[in-house]
């Protein structure tokens, strides 16, 4: 069964930092770009950023909004992926998850949301 | 404010059929292909389109994606309770370097 289960996240004043952790298990992680996408309460989903697979590069992109303090990483031989918060704003305050994009099957796994709180 | 544009809400009573607009632009939609999500209350996302019209594994053919330009449309045929949820459309953004989501659209079965 393909799975990612996050962690890390909890309450952190304004200004501190995050790492969020994203472990895989259940299929090739290595073969995937990982996406990050946020949901405060009652709103939409927020893509934050994406971590292309190795055969791209492990190129990264960032919204606007988080570049420059978020920082997006991966480790293949752990089937980890990670996502470093600095700088925070209360504004960031919402569930993360982890997002897993295959070739030919689309975003199909994601993780279970972690609950990051800004205050 | 969202880059795709989602009605808010739609309904329908059990087993009629419900459409879910998205609108979007040529540097998203008009480019690339788009997905369609599935969250049920207190859930993650789950992924019920991919490539504008392929079911992922498990989905029944109840569900079905169609793109024309800059817009793309879901439908839900022989709508159940069980379908209740808040809907949203996905594509990677080409000018922002990012996938947007639309807005998202809650379905109620009356």
């Amino acid at each position: 069964e393909m799975q990612l289960v996050e962690s890390g996240g909890g309450l952190v004043q304004p200004g501190g930092s995050l790492q969020l952790s994203c472990a895989a298990s259940g299929f090739i992680f290595s073969d995937s770009d990982i996406h990050w996408v946020r949901q405060a309460s009652g709103k939409g989903l927020e893509s934050i950023g994406r971590m292309t697979r190795k055969v791209h590069g492990y190129a990264t992109t960032y919204v606007a909004s988080v570049k420059g303090r978020f920082t997006l990483s991966r480790d293949d031989s752990q089937n980890t992926a990670y996502l470093q918060m600095t700088s925070l704003k209360t504004e960031d305050t919402a569930v993360y998850y982890c997002a897993f994009y295959r070739a030919g099957y689309g975003m199909d796994v994601w993780g279970q949301g972690t609950t990051v709180t800004v205050s | 404010q969202s880059v795709l544009t989602q009605p808010p809400s739609v309904s329908a009573a059990p087993g009629q059929k419900v459409t879910i607009s998205c609108s979007g632009s040529t540097s998203n939609i008009g480019t690339y292909a788009v997905s369609w999500y599935q969250q049920l209350p207190g859930t993650a996302p789950k992924l019920l389109i991919y490539e504008n019209n392929k079911r992922s594994s498990g989905i029944p053919d109840r569900f079905s994606g169609s793109k024309s330009g800059t817009s793309a449309t879901l439908g839900i045929t022989g709508l159940q309770t069980g379908d209740e949820a808040d809907y949203y459309c996905g594509a990677w953004d080409t000018s922002l370097s990012a996938e947007v989501f639309g807005s998202g659209t809650k379905v109620t079965v009356l």
